[in-house]
């Protein structure tokens, strides 16, 4: 079946832009996660979305970072006034909830700032 | 403590070898445990779960020791193929779902 789905694959921008990263998690699944990875290090984790609860952000790095999820579906993380060290691979990961459940993630958003 | 921590390596092993991993994690309350595995420059992807009596599958061993808050994997008869960072990941505790990922641990089969 479809899994992750990430858009753009890649996106360079000009520093002081906004970007928008989409995420479309396989079907049914009720947790939503984003994650970062700069180049050669771990991932840190930004948001999660489970169902209809509050979202946790406690991993977002400053205001300019904002995500939304409509429909308990797709999911749109936003930076806004992108600096040069948000460059990195922004990964989207969804999960049921139910039991012992792992992610799936979609394949990345690299995220270029110049 | 940080929540989620691992040995970086890098590991250097030859063809065949046996290889063992350790994480140790912060939160007692914490359910879930992973052992993912990321290729260079590739999403992570799911190596296996760990229960609380161990698993295994195949070469892979995954076992978790609550009492020292610890899990870990070994890979025995190491091949080329193994080469991969391999990443620990455990939730927040309780009914959190909130996946915490260590730094990961470099390994690297030689030929």
């Amino acid at each position: 079946g479809a899994g992750v789905s990430q858009s753009p694959s890649n996106k360079v921008t000009e520093k002081g832009k906004d970007v928008e990263l989409r995420c479309d998690p396989i079907s049914g699944h009720t947790a939503l996660y984003w994650y970062r990875q700069s180049l050669g290090q771990g991932l840190e984790f930004l948001i999660y979305f489970q169902g209809n609860s509050a979202p946790d952000k406690s991993g977002l790095p400053s205001d300019r970072f904002s995500a939304e999820r409509t429909g308990g579906s797709v999911s749109t993380l936003t930076i806004q006034r992108t600096q040069q060290e948000d460059s990195a691979v922004y990964l989207c990961a969804s999960s049921d909830r139910v039991g012992n459940s792992p992610l799936h993630f979609g394949n990345g958003t690299r995220l270029t700032v110049t | 403590r940080k929540e989620v921590e691992q040995d970086p390596g890098p590991f250097n092993v030859p063809e065949g070898a046996t290889v063992a991993f350790n994480c140790t994690y912060s939160n007692s309350a914490s359910q879930s445990f992973f052992w993912y595995r990321q290729d260079c420059r590739k999403e992570p992807k799911l190596l296996m779960s760990v229960y609380s009596s161990g698993n295994e599958d195949g070469r892979f061993t995954a076992q978790l020791n609550r009492a020292s808050q610890y899990i870990s994997l070994l890979i025995r008869d190491s091949k080329l193929s193994d080469s991969a960072t391999y990443l620990c990941v455990v939730n927040s505790g309780g009914s959190n779902y909130k996946l915490t990922f260590g730094k990961g641990t470099l390994l690297t089969v030689n030929p």
